[in-house]
């Protein structure tokens, strides 16, 4: 079944270190998305891409870089991991040419990080 | 200003009986609405979406509704199985598919 697959699913790390996530999907969709989820805060977005050309900031991606490799792969990455990162990350995938579901994004199962 | 609000952090229910779940905006330039659905140790997943020229929207047990003038939009969930216990978030299509997200209720439904 066409997916969104993210690894690894759990990390732990140390304040400092540098940590790649890692984001497929096989649903063929040109827009990805990465989100973070704390408690009480919701899912915020961090970056976004329309294209493998195109980036752009959320509303929190200070602290963050990300890297479009291929339509099919978005990665997340943490320079100088510090632990108020210390959260649930999301990726997820849309479709704008999707008809009706065009405004629905579909997400991976998340990556739980943790900086200690 | 793009805000979405949940004010109910979580809600009990006995099974069978309704579940109502509520959501509040600020910005009604972009009147797209979308419900999901999220368990422990999984992503969110898409329950239903409503957009500005409907009040209601229908699908099975679940039915949002939208009060456009009073910036309110409710999940309606009848009636309440076990297995509608999860977090639910409300989100807002600000265009570009860009979502902005409520902070989500935690709905447990009571056998």
């Amino acid at each position: 079944d066409a997916d969104v697959t993210q690894t690894p699913r759990n990390r732990i790390t140390k304040t400092g270190k540098r940590i790649m996530l890692e984001c497929s999907q096989t649903k063929g969709h040109d827009r990805m998305y990465w989100y973070r989820q704390d408690p009480g805060l919701g899912l915020r977005l961090i970056y976004y891409s329309f294209d493998v050309k195109d980036i752009n900031k959320g509303e929190i991606s200070d602290g963050y870089s990300v890297s479009r490799q291929a339509q099919a792969k978005f990665s997340l990455s943490l320079e100088s991991a510090i632990p108020n990162q210390t959260a649930l990350y999301f990726c997820a995938t849309s479709d704008p040419w999707g008809g009706p579901r065009r405004n629905e994004q579909f997400f991976g199962p998340g990556t739980r990080l943790t900086v200690l | 200003d793009q805000q979405v609000k949940q004010n109910s952090p979580s809600l009990s229910v006995q099974e069978g009986r309704i579940s109502i779940l509520n959501c509040d905006y600020t910005n009604s330039m972009f009147d797209y609405f979308l419900w999901y659905k999220k368990y422990p140790a999984e992503g969110p997943t898409f329950l239903i979406s409503i957009s500005s020229i409907k009040d209601k929207n229908e699908d099975g047990r679940f039915t949002v509704f939208l009060n456009k003038s009073a910036k309110h939009l409710s999940l309606h969930i009848v009636p309440s199985q076990p297995g509608d216990s999860a977090v639910y978030f409300c989100a807002q299509n600000f265009g570009n598919e860009k979502l902005t997200f409520g902070t989500g209720t935690r709905l447990t439904i009571i056998p």
